[in-house]
């Protein structure tokens, strides 16, 4: 079958750096995305990883190796706003996004 | 940057009323569009894929004569709920397909249905 395992909540301190981890396992695989998701709102996209490694963006970093079937976003410079879900979803092989449940991420001052 | 608009953000309407949801790709051309629900703190779930043209695949569990979809071109989705009730109050959010990136799937901003 076809799952995503990510924390179901995180918490980090304004200013601070949080890596969210996600698992995958997926018929075929086309490369994975990590979207942000407002309370309220439609996701936004963040970044798209097909080949190993990372790809930074700013305050954003995402990493990815197929190999283990392993994700992470990684968040510099944590800011009030960046409260919300992170959501990790990988392409299967009929271009298909799978997605999990996300991660609450709460930020603290 | 490709934009995915949708109309309307914010809907209410009666118990058993019929209302239209439209998406669209601004500027791009997209040949196929997919439809999701989210339900309060749960994740997205997919409805059905839609190519131009063509019929409109849905996913398991989800009735195809309540929720009517039509992709007459490249740029315009439409979703229909039929006979609406409460039980179908949710966020719909649309996404599309660049033609020319199949990897590529812009969200729109999602309309919130409540059926009274």
């Amino acid at each position: 079958g076809q799952n995503i395992d990510q924390p179901t909540e995180m918490t980090a301190t304004e200013g601070a750096i949080v890596q969210i981890n996600c698992t995958y396992q997926t018929s075929g695989f086309n490369g994975l995305f990590w979207y942000q998701q407002h309370a309220g709102e439609a996701p936004t996209f963040l970044s798209y990883n097909v080949l190993d490694g990372l790809e930074e963006k700013g305050r954003f970093s995402s990493f990815l190796s197929r190999s283990k079937g392993y994700s992470y976003l990684l968040l510099k410079e944590l800011q009030m706003k960046d409260s919300a879900s992170y959501l990790c979803a990988p392409m299967d092989s009929n271009y298909q996004l799978i997605w999990g449940a996300g991660t609450k991420l709460i930020i603290k001052p | 940057g490709a934009v995915v608009s949708q109309h309307p953000s914010r809907v209410i309407c009666k118990s058993g009323t019929s209302v239209k949801i439209e998406c669209r790709s601004l500027d791009f051309q997209a040949t196929t569009m997919f439809w999701y629900r989210q339900f309060p703190k749960q994740s997205l779930m997919l409805m059905a894929t839609s190519n131009e043209g063509s019929k409109a695949t849905y996913e398991q569990g989800v009735e195809k004569d309540k929720f009517l979809i039509n992709h007459a071109s490249l740029t315009l989705s439409t979703l229909t709920v039929t006979s609406a009730h409460p039980e179908d109050s949710s966020f719909y959010i649309c996404s599309a397909r660049d033609g020319n990136r199949v990897e590529t799937q812009y969200f729109g901003p999602g309309t919130r249905l409540l059926v009274l």
